[in-house]
């Protein structure tokens, strides 16, 4: 099976500075990760995925990355806003044509100062 | 564009009811899925599917049933409710295994 964890349960930043998130996994293979926001009340939106292809993917303001060697992936967040304030779950899964479910983390709780 | 519906939104049980919670799609996804969310414990799956006809266990399964009839709709049952079911409920559902998963807003269930 696959655990995935996260390095920390609460993250604090000031508005403008950047975030960084971090996740580790315990499968070598999984090969498909994804980052979801979720805000109170709400459930879980995606932000962004990565295949194991990779080792960086670019969104609008998020960058994650990808380390298979260490089986770790890291959420960048640039310029990090209020509206940014949520908890951020990583998962990880395979792709190999089988019903390999993504696995969640605890979650890392974002607080973005004003 | 409705995406992942779930109902009802909240709900109040006594030990050993029982109730259905509903999920619906409207993306025409094959896969779906059921989750549990306690504090601190992160997204836990409990059951999901693979296509319509078809239901597999979760990491959570015990005290719960399901079932996918219609594409579109994933019903998870609890036949005698416990306190230790008192959660915030997720459904979900995607294309594939590795594609990104759409969420209702959770059903908010608390077992007296």
């Amino acid at each position: 099976g696959e655990s995935v964890g996260l390095h920390l349960p609460t993250l604090s930043v000031q508005e403008g500075d950047n975030s960084i998130i971090n996740c580790a996994y315990s499968n070598s293979a999984s090969d498909y990760f994804i980052w979801y926001k979720q805000e109170s009340g709400k459930g879980p939106q995606f932000i962004i995925d990565i295949r194991s292809n990779m080792d960086k993917r670019q969104g609008q303001r998020v960058t994650v990355l990808l380390n298979k060697t260490v089986k770790h992936l890291s959420l960048q967040i640039a310029a990090t806003q209020p509206g940014d304030s949520a908890v951020y779950f990583c998962a990880a899964g395979g792709a190999s044509g089988g019903s390999y479910i993504p696995t969640f983390g605890r979650g890392t709780s974002l607080i973005v100062h004003p | 564009n409705a995406g992942v519906t779930q109902t009802p939104k909240f709900r109040v049980l006594k030990t050993g009811q029982s109730m259905t919670l509903l999920c619906a799609q409207d993306m025409n996804h094959e896969y779906m899925y059921w989750y549990r969310q306690d504090p601190g414990m992160g997204l836990r799956l409990i059951h999901y599917s693979v296509g319509e006809g078809t239901t597999a266990k979760g990491e959570v399964p015990d005290g719960y049933n399901v079932s996918r009839l219609k594409k579109q709709n994933f019903l998870l049952g609890l036949e005698s409710a416990a306190p230790s079911q008192t959660s915030v409920y997720f459904c979900a559902s995607s294309w594939t295994s590795n594609q990104p998963q759409h969420f209702g807003d959770g059903t908010r269930l608390s077992i007296l």
